[in-house]
C-alpha cells in the first residue's frame, strides 16, 4: 500500500549545527521523493526531491538522501538557522503526491 | 497574483449546510491537488487533476465530497451536509504535471473550515 512516515515527530537542534530528519516509506513504485516545509498558518513549501533511480542530491544548504534497500529518506540541512524551525514532510509521488506524518524541527538560539 | 490562491480563507458554517471552496492554481499548472490537514498531521490527500478530468479520486472520504475542474484552471471543492468531523484546513496546490519532469507543487495559504 502507499505509506510514508517519519520516524520522530520532534527534532531539536542548537542553532549552526546541523539537523537530519528521517523518513521510512513503503511504495517501492514511487517515481519521486520530495521533502517539504510548512510553516504556521502556510502551506507546504517546496525544498527538494529526488528521483527513486538516484541516492543523492543536494541543493543550497540541504541533502536529501535515499535508500532503496531500506526504504529510507533522509533530509540534511547543514547550518541550521532559526528560520529553518518549521514541520518538515516527506512525501512521495506514484501519480499522486502523498504526504507522510512530519517531523517539527525546533532550532535553539 | 503568481501564486495559488484559495477562497475564503476562513469558513464558519453550520452543521449539515452546504459549503463550497475554490482554488486558483498558478496559470498553466495543468495538475491540481486538493488535500486536508488536520492539527499535527500530514496533508491528506482528497483528489487529483490532471486537466479538467479527475485522475484520482480515492481520497476523498464520501459521496458528500465532490471536486470539480470545468475549464482545467480554476477549481471547486464541494461538500454536502457538512458534519463537525469535516473541520480542518482544506489545500490546494497546482504543479506542472506528470510528464513535465517537475515535481514541485505550489500550494496555496489554505481554507480553515470549521463545523459547528
Amino acid at each position: 500500500g502507499e505509506s510514508v512516515g517519519l520516524h520522530l515527530p520532534t527534532l531539536s537542534v542548537q542553532e549552526g549545527d546541523n539537523s537530519i530528519i528521517n523518513c521510512a516509506y513503503s511504495n517501492s513504485a514511487s517515481d519521486y521523493f520530495i521533502w517539504y516545509k510548512q510553516e504556521s498558518g502556510k502551506g507546504p513549501q517546496f525544498i527538494i526531491d529526488i528521483r527513486s533511480n538516484m541516492d543523492k542530491r543536494q541543493g543550497q544548504r540541504v541533502t536529501v538522501l535515499l535508500n532503496k534497500t531500506v526504504k529510507h529518506l533522509s533530509l540534511q540541512i547543514a547550518a541550521t538557522q532559526p528560520g529553518d524551525s518549521a514541520v518538515y514532510f516527506c512525501a512521495e509521488i506514484t501519480g499522486k503526491l502523498i504526504f507522510g506524518q512530519g517531523t517539527t524541527l525546533q532550532v535553539k538560539p | 497574483g503568481a501564486g495559488v490562491s484559495q477562497t475564503p480563507s476562513n469558513k464558519v458554517t453550520e452543521k449539515g449546510k452546504y459549503v463550497e471552496l475554490r482554488c486558483d492554481p498558478i496559470s498553466g499548472h495543468t495538475a491540481l491537488y486538493w488535500y486536508r490537514q488536520s492539527l499535527g498531521q500530514g496533508p491528506e490527500f482528497l483528489i487529483y487533476f490532471q486537466g479538467t478530468g479527475a485522475a484520482d479520486d480515492s481520497g476523498l472520504p464520501n459521496d458528500r465530497f465532490f471536486a470539480v475542474r470545468p475549464e482545467g484552471s480554476v477549481s471547486t471543492l464541494k461538500i454536502q451536509r457538512t458534519e463537525r468531523g469535516d473541520s480542518a484546513v482544506y489545500l490546494c496546490a497546482s504543479s506542472l504535471g506528470q510528464g513535465s519532469g517537475n515535481t514541485e507543487a505550489f500550494f496555496g495559504q489554505g481554507t480553515r473550515l470549521t463545523v459547528v
